[in-house]
């Protein structure tokens, strides 16, 4: 079966500093990636999804990007935080193809201070 | 633009209430997939229905493609079915998911 996983699992950052989050999916192969984030606990905004390695589309112009070093690991970077970074990150996949359903990992808590 | 949009925005039911969530979509779409989102944040999938109905326990949902929306269906709530519930749809035009604001649900005892 087909697992997703999300670390860390809360993080508190100043402003300024980079950030790193990571995703892995286990049990599928070449599936699309999704990063979304949450804030103040409704409202999912999509930021970037991938359909493969190296393959990223940006929704929404911010100081955020994301990376696609394998088939299975997405990867959300800043170099410098922002206040208005803070939210609750979420990590989704789907099968390949627009019909696919999307499945959610965990998530990631980032506070910035 | 694409528009995802549910109502109401904020049920309380007392334990043992129906209720009907409701999402609306701008277009016709390919997926369309409702979640409950728990206290503790997670997002569990609860249907997967472009089209059709389909139950689940006391959960069922219900999406007329033609008219563009969906529904899904509570009964005999109970306290652990508070959380926010979304819909979520994708189109022809690519892999993206779009969701709606989301209904925020709490069931009394």
């Amino acid at each position: 079966s087909q697992t997703i996983h999300q670390w860390p699992a809360t993080l508190v950052q100043p402003v300024g500093s980079p950030l790193s989050l990571e995703c892995t999916v286990e049990g599928t192969s070449n599936p699309n990636l999704y990063w979304y984030r949450q804030a103040a606990g409704r409202g999912l905004q999509l930021l970037f999804y991938s359909v493969g390695i190296g393959q990223i589309s940006s929704e929404v112009p911010q100081n955020l990007s994301a990376s696609r070093p394998q088939d299975r690991q997405f990867i959300l970077s800043s170099k410098k935080l922002l206040l208005s970074d803070s939210g609750f990150y979420l990590c989704a996949w789907s099968q390949q193809g627009s019909l696919g359903e999307q499945y959610f990992g965990p998530g990631t808590r980032l506070t910035v201070t | 633009g694409i528009q995802v949009e549910q109502s109401p925005p904020d049920l309380i039911l007392q334990e043992g209430a129906n209720s009907t969530l409701r999402c609306n979509f701008s277009d016709s779409v390919n997926n369309l997939q409702w979640f409950h989102q728990n206290p503790w944040g997670q997002l569990i999938n609860l249907f997967y229905i472009p089209s059709g109905t389909k139950q689940n326990g006391r959960l069922s949902a219900t999406t007329v493609a033609t008219e563009r929306y969906s529904l899904l269906y509570i009964s005999s709530s109970q306290t652990t079915d508070s959380g926010v519930y979304f819909c979520a749809a994708n189109w022809n035009t690519g892999n993206q998911f779009y969701f709606g604001t989301g209904t925020s649900l709490t069931v009394i005892p």
